[in-house]
């Protein structure tokens, strides 16, 4: 059964932390990797997509990393801010005929002023 | 830029009423994805159109239905509803199945009381 791990499920931080999320998967099979960010009622931010080609991806002040021989994939956020509170979710994405999204429970990161 | 829109944002019904969920992919995108987010829970994949034909059905239950129309937007038909059918219900579309990102809509918050 194809299953998404993130570790941990809360984090809390002061502002400014240079912080890691993390993301495991079980079949490495993988077509690509993404990660979204979730305020609390709120719907689903696309923040990076890897896909099983690459190593990595930046935006602004987020990297995501992906190794797939390991089945792990990372969310590094430099210098954290209060506005990056919200929950992480990654998400793998197997192609095929299906395309859906399988996802983790997410880390709700809270950044304390 | 265009998103994904979904009608209506929220919904109230009563036991054993029928919703209709309705989703307007971006402009272009031939995919369509429905997504099921109880409380504090991850998103759960119900079903998946491509160029308008069903291409993978997840955890939905029998008395949900879902079609693509020719203008690609979706709908998805929920009868005989039960008080654990009250979520978060995400569409998402993308292009092609063998997908890049998937774009995610607002959601729409079903209460079922």
């Amino acid at each position: 059964k194809q299953e998404v791990t993130q570790i941990p499920a809360a984090l809390s931080v002061p502002e400014g932390e240079n912080l890691v999320l993390n993301c495991s998967f079980t079949d490495s099979a993988i077509y690509n990797l993404q990660w979204f960010r979730q305020d609390p009622g709120k719907g689903l931010t696309s923040l990076l997509l890897i896909q099983s080609s690459q190593r990595e991806q930046t935006s602004g002040r987020l990297n995501a990393s992906l190794d797939k021989s390991s089945g792990r994939s990372t969310l590094y956020i430099a210098a954290s801010q209060p506005g990056d509170s919200a929950t992480y979710l990654c998400a793998s994405n197997y192609g095929g005929s299906q395309g859906n999204l399988i996802f983790g429970k997410g880390t709700k990161l809270s950044v304390k002023p | 830029a265009a998103g994904v829109i979904q009608s209506p944002r929220h919904l109230i019904k009563e036991k054993r009423e029928t919703a209709t969920l309705k989703c307007y992919p971006i402009p272009r995108h031939d995919t369509v994805y429905w997504y099921q987010q109880g409380p504090g829970q991850d998103p759960q994949f119900l079903i998946s159109f491509y160029e308008k034909m069903q291409s993978d059905k997840g955890s939905i239950p029998d008395r949900f239905s879902a079609q693509q129309f020719s203008d690609y937007h979706s709908e998805l038909n929920m009868s005989s509803l039960e008080l654990g059918d009250s979520a978060l219900y995400f569409c998402a579309s993308s292009l092609g199945l063998r997908t890049d990102t998937q774009y995610f809509g607002p959601g729409t918050r079903l209460t079922v009381l």
